[in-house]
């Protein structure tokens, strides 16, 4: 499967845990997107992340959130000190390098967070 | 702001009904339009896009055609059928970075 991988599908973390979501985007894809789905709502962008640099970090929250995309291996995003309010969806998607706007982001399946 | 504002679900139809699903945006400058399908427990697939006004993306029997005039890109199947329920979302991409998404209309099509 050539797709957007993410791992894992499921998570679950007590109030106060970090939660570590990793995206492996599709083979030539060095654009990787996150975004985030509250139940029964919209995906929201949070994060746009090429090799090593952050290019639009908008829709982060500004405490706890933080995303990397190193030069080897997946995209990361890490929530620290997790609370029920990070309970969500969390997709991955990515996109070739190149004249992005008419490139449609291919998503992962995304990873459930469960906060008890 | 940049924004897309679709049809509030659920739709419920029958089985070989005719589809209409409206989605109007805003944006400032000229975006490349999607509709992506969501079915249950899984990530987004891209279903069609228009990346210019007059612009119509087909796929799978669905169409919509990108209106520049009334800033409108709504989203038609002549025969539903129930392999077809899931969420639809409407999504602009305007630069580099982000798509903004409508906020999804759930669609069930009974037998």
């Amino acid at each position: 499967n050539a797709g957007v991988m993410q791992n894992p599908r499921h998570l679950v973390r007590r109030r106060g845990q970090e939660a570590r979501l990793r995206c492996s985007p599709m083979k030539g894809h060095s654009h990787v997107y996150w975004y985030r789905q509250l139940p029964e709502e919209g995906l929201k962008f949070m994060v746009y992340l090429q090799k090593e640099n952050i290019i639009d970090e908008s829709g982060m929250p500004k405490e706890r959130f933080s995303a990397e995309f190193p030069k080897e291996g997946p995209s990361i995003l890490r929530i620290q000190q997790v609370v029920r309010g990070d309970s969500a969806a969390y997709f991955c998607a990515s996109s070739p390098a190149g004249r992005i706007s008419n490139q449609p982001q291919h998503f992962g399946d995304g990873t459930r967070l469960s906060i008890l | 702001g940049d924004s897309v504002t679709q049809m509030e679900g659920p739709v419920t139809l029958s089985e070989e009904a005719f589809l209409t699903i409206n989605c109007t945006y805003t944006a400032t400058g000229y975006p490349s339009l999607f509709w992506y399908v969501q079915y249950p427990g899984e990530g987004l697939q891209l279903l069609l896009k228009a990346t210019k006004a007059d612009d119509k993306g087909s796929n799978k029997g669905f169409e919509a055609t990108y209106r520049k005039e009334t800033t409108s890109f709504h989203l038609e199947k002549g025969s539903v059928q129930v392999s077809d329920s899931a969420v639809y979302f409407c999504a602009l991409n305007l630069r580099a970075s982000k798509i903004i998404f409508g906020s999804g209309t759930r669609l069930s099509i009974r037998p």
